[in-house]
């Protein structure tokens, strides 16, 4: 069985500072991926960034990255220059082979000015 | 590319009435996801298809819950009798399945969802 565990229901961070928010995960299989899916007030699931999880680097997209510690079962995801479209629930999510995404409770990010 | 397409995006309905969803993935996607997500479950697995074949319906709460996936490029999820417990977002999402050495699957691509409200 998979978990994903996100412990933040809510965080609030300002315009153009930087916030960290965490996930731990737990699964048995040794190939699986681990994902952010942002999702706006528009409802839409829009996916933030992925990491395989045989690769040590930690993946980056523009403004967010990850850190991935592999031993710790431990995915944050790291948003810098923080901007008020950034406000919105995000999902941490983990795959393996048999395909299905398991999803965490989801964070509530608000930026403030 | 359309992206997942859902409809309809809102769908209001009686108690006992049926409730057809319907989704078209992305062209060229092997795998279909059904999700469900409300507040106190959060985002929920219903079922998923790899090539067009029912994989995993675990999560299809009761035998009232039904998908179907006729082709690879239209599935449906049905409820019949809706009850005002379903009421919920219903999510369609699509991914790329490939068996390599170590195995490949693309990120979900979901629909803008359906608000289902039974009343």
């Amino acid at each position: 069985a998979q978990t994903v565990t996100q412990s933040q229901p809510e965080m609030s961070v300002q315009e153009a500072e930087t916030v960290t928010l965490s996930c731990t995960y737990d699964t048995s299989e040794s190939n699986y991926y681990l994902f952010w899916y942002k999702q706006p007030p528009s409802r839409q699931m829009i996916l933030v960034i992925r990491q395989e999880a045989y690769k040590q680097q930690n993946a980056t997209e523009n403004r967010f990255s990850v850190n991935f510690q592999k031993a710790a079962k431990s995915f944050s995801l790291k948003i810098s220059d923080s901007q008020l479209g950034d406000t919105a629930m995000y999902f941490c999510a983990l795959t393996g082979t048999a395909s299905k995404l398991t999803f965490g409770t989801g964070t509530r990010l608000q930026v403030t000015l | 590319d359309a992206g997942v397409i859902q409809s309809p995006r809102h769908e209001v309905t009686e108690m006992g009435q049926e409730v057809t969803l319907r989704c078209k993935p992305i062209s060229g996607h092997n795998s279909l996801f059904w999700y469900r997500q409300t507040m106190m479950r959060g985002l929920e697995l219903l079922i998923y298809f790899n090539n067009n074949v029912p994989i995993d319906d675990s999560g299809m709460p009761e035998d009232r819950f039904s998908a179907k996936m006729p082709n690879a490029s239209f599935s449906t999820l049905k409820i019949q009798p809706s009850e005002p417990r379903d009421s919920a977002v219903y999510f369609c999402a699509s991914s790329l399945k490939r068996l390599t050495s170590r195995a490949y699957n693309s990120p979900l691509h979901f629909g803008n969802g359906t608000r289902l409200t039974v009343t």
